[in-house]
């Protein structure tokens, strides 16, 4: 079952300028992250928030959560060509082990 | 530092045939492992998760099998392959909480089923 949903589905924006996803989840979450996948590729670790806190930052990027609206975003400044890619949200529980991806969103930085 | 290999890379096979997919995880020990899959340009869907070995979480009722034989080796199977079985199969290790719940990506196995 899907847990996450990104939004928008897909991104296209000018080298330079800020790049904002969302991401929205069904049930109580324990930390939610995100990831990055190049075409074809592995994801990638970027970035993870624990439900305690509201935003965190990793070098241009800068993640959101807010557990009231089940929803989180990532932002990422001054965009670069090499951060085209799908970029992913995915939540954990304690429940169990398991991480359950969203459909990601397709980022496309254009020179 | 820890390091997951998965393999065939590439695999091209006839409706009907089996499968076998193979990771192994290097450098941890008692490793969460996953497997999923990744219809093009499409999210993750997690077919199996395994906490150690012998014990395997399905999610989605297919005509797919997990197996983990040992701490490190998670091993993706199917007796007949279906062509609804053709995507991208990724592999991932994690230590669940005491690793942050982070999960860490294998290269992926792209299946074609002809």
């Amino acid at each position: 079952s899907q847990q996450g949903e990104e939004d928008p589905q897909a991104l296209s924006i000018q080298e330079g300028e800020n790049a904002t996803m969302n991401c929205s989840y069904k049930t109580s979450i324990n930390n939610l992250q995100w990831y990055r996948q190049n075409s074809g590729r592995g994801l990638v670790h970027l970035i993870l928030i624990r439900s305690n806190e509201r935003e965190k930052h990793s070098g241009r990027l800068r993640v959101t959560l807010d557990t009231s609206k089940k929803s989180s975003s990532l932002l990422i400044t001054a965009s670069r060509a090499a951060d085209t890619a799908s970029y992913f949200c995915a939540t954990f529980t304690n429940r169990d082990d398991k991480i359950i991806f969203g459909k990601g969103t397709r980022l496309h930085i254009l020179p | 530092s820890q390091t997951i290999h998965q393999w065939p890379a590439t695999l091209v096979q006839p409706v009907g045939s089996p499968l076998s997919l193979e990771c192994t995880v290097e450098g941890t020990s008692n490793p969460n492992l996953y497997w999923y899959r990744q219809a093009a340009g499409r999210g993750l869907q997690l077919l199996f998760y395994s906490v150690g070995i012998g014990q395997i979480s399905s999610e989605v009722p297919q005509n797919l099998s997990a197996s983990r034989p040992q701490d490190r080796q998670f091993i993706l199977s199917s007796k007949k392959l279906l062509l609804s079985d053709s995507g991208f199969y990724l592999c991932a290790w994690g230590q669940g909480i005491i690793g942050g719940n982070t999960i860490y990506f294998g290269e992926g196995s792209w299946l074609t089923v002809v």
